[in-house]
């Protein structure tokens, strides 16, 4: 299974300000995903993330808000823009083989709080 | 409605006791059925995987599918303290990892020693 890292864990930042997080995969991966938990609410695809193309955003979700960079198989970032306190969350990356018949990898996390 | 919908708990049991998680659905389409745990400050780790109706069981865990009524349970038996952990309940309509995955809101499990 993949080994996935995320910096930072957590942080604490001021509303109008940006956080990039980064999530590093330990082998070449083609899907990589962000996904948002937020407490008592599920958690919800924010975009896809293929090497070489454009992310994919979800529903509710749009590039300006959460700019997402993929440069190679095993690195991603996500960008929390302009941050208000409803960004509060654990932000998750997740990683899939296409071949892989069902299961996603998770990342730790990154806690986020924004004051 | 939400599309699948999770009781948040926490459910609290004696060691050793048989527990069961339980989500109910609305989308007809969903046919691949999961279960992850999660761990405090840790990215959720698929449990158990099942397709279509029926049940699947692996060590102390079963799953278990009920299509008609759009209801899926997991049961943990003997219960161990290792077992304290959130359990988000998820589902697809197509196979494969990097199909779209709908989850619940996770049940927090804490089993007392």
């Amino acid at each position: 299974s993949a080994v996935i890292s995320q910096k930072p864990s957590r942080d604490i930042c001021q509303r109008g300000t940006s956080l990039t997080i980064q999530c590093q995969v330990d082998s070449q991966v083609t899907m990589m995903f962000w996904y948002r938990q937020q407490p008592g609410q599920s958690l919800t695809l924010i975009a896809t993330a293929n090497q070489g193309s454009e992310a994919t955003y979800e529903s509710g979700f749009v590039i300006d808000k959460f700019p997402i960079s993929r440069p190679n198989l095993t690195f991603s970032t996500l960008t929390v823009s302009n941050m208000s306190p409803e960004d509060s969350s654990i932000y998750l990356c997740s990683v899939a083989e296409v071949r892989s018949k069902y299961e996603q990898y998770f990342g730790p996390g990154t806690r986020l709080t924004v004051t | 409605q939400k599309e699948v919908e999770q009781d948040p708990g926490p459910l609290s049991v004696p060691e050793g006791a048989i527990v069961s998680l339980n989500c109910t659905y609305s989308n007809s389409a969903f046919q691949y059925f999961m279960w992850y745990r999660q761990y405090s400050r840790k990215g959720p780790e698929l449990l158990m995987y099942t397709y279509s109706s029926g049940n699947k069981e692996d060590g102390r865990f079963t799953a278990q599918v009920d299509k008609s009524s759009k209801y899926i349970s997991l049961f943990i038996r003997d219960s161990q303290p290792s077992d304290s952990a959130t359990y988000l309940c998820a589902m697809s309509a197509q196979a494969g990892g990097y199909q779209k995955v709908t989850f619940g809101t996770g049940t927090k499990l804490q089993v007392i020693p």
